[in-house]
């Protein structure tokens, strides 16, 4: 079946604009994360959704990045007057279960976002 | 607080060769431990999980022991194929947390 898709896959930015990154998680699935993975580094934890609930948001760097899951599916990470140190790949999960606890977070391919 | 330690890479093993990545956490109470494994140009995919102490993951010819004595949660490999070839993940998380990653070890495997 479909995995988690996100796009777009690659995304270049000039500093200062905004940035709006999808992510279409697996169908019914109730958890919904955000990760960012710096170049060598592992991911990070940024926000998670139950359903259209932002539930944690405490990983968010700064009030520039904002997420939504209006409906409960598809999620949209923004981020608002891009910088430099901003750059790197953004994934997003999506798992079955309503908590984050001992189940599998299926990931998608991820969004490298490249600010010059 | 909690986090998860593991080897610094890149690790160069021959074909057949014996692997083993370590990775210890630290946590209050009693996480549930990960390995996720990205292959080239593709997406994070769990490996293997362990849920509670002396719980053994396994999947694909890979191993890891859940030790709560050593706070260790180790992957081992008895023989490496150029196909394992990836950046291996250790990961944990605690009920309601979300999932925190060690900084991945770069596997190579040379025929």
């Amino acid at each position: 079946g479909a995995g988690v898709s996100q796009s777009p896959r690659y995304k270049v930015a000039k500093r200062g604009q905004d940035v709006a990154l999808r992510c279409d998680p697996i169908s019914g699935h109730v958890s919904l994360f955000w990760y960012q993975q710096a170049l060598g580094q592992g991911p990070e934890f940024l926000t998670y959704f139950q359903n259209e609930a932002q539930l944690d948001k405490s990983g968010l760097p700064s009030d520039r990045f904002f997420a939504e899951r209006p409906e409960g599916s598809v999620s949209t990470l923004k981020i608002q007057r891009t910088q430099q140190e901003d750059s790197a790949v953004y994934l997003c999960a999506s798992s079955s279960t309503r908590t984050s606890g001992t189940h599998e977070q299926y990931f998608g391919p991820g969004t490298r976002l490249t600010v010059t | 607080g909690n986090s998860v330690t593991q080897m610094e890479g890149p690790v160069t093993l021959s074909e057949e060769a014996f692997l083993t990545i370590n990775c210890t956490y630290t946590a209050t109470g009693y996480p549930s431990l990960f390995w996720y494994v990205q292959y080239p140009g593709e997406g994070l995919q769990l490996l293997l999980k362990a849920t509670k102490a002396d719980d053994k993951g396994s999947n694909k010819g890979f191993e890891a022991t859940y030790r709560k004595e050593t706070t260790s949660f180790h992957l081992e490999k008895g023989s490496v194929q150029v196909s394992d070839s990836a950046v291996y993940f250790c990961a944990r998380t605690s009920g309601n947390t979300p999932l925190v990653f060690g900084k991945g070890t770069r596997l190579s495997v040379i025929a």
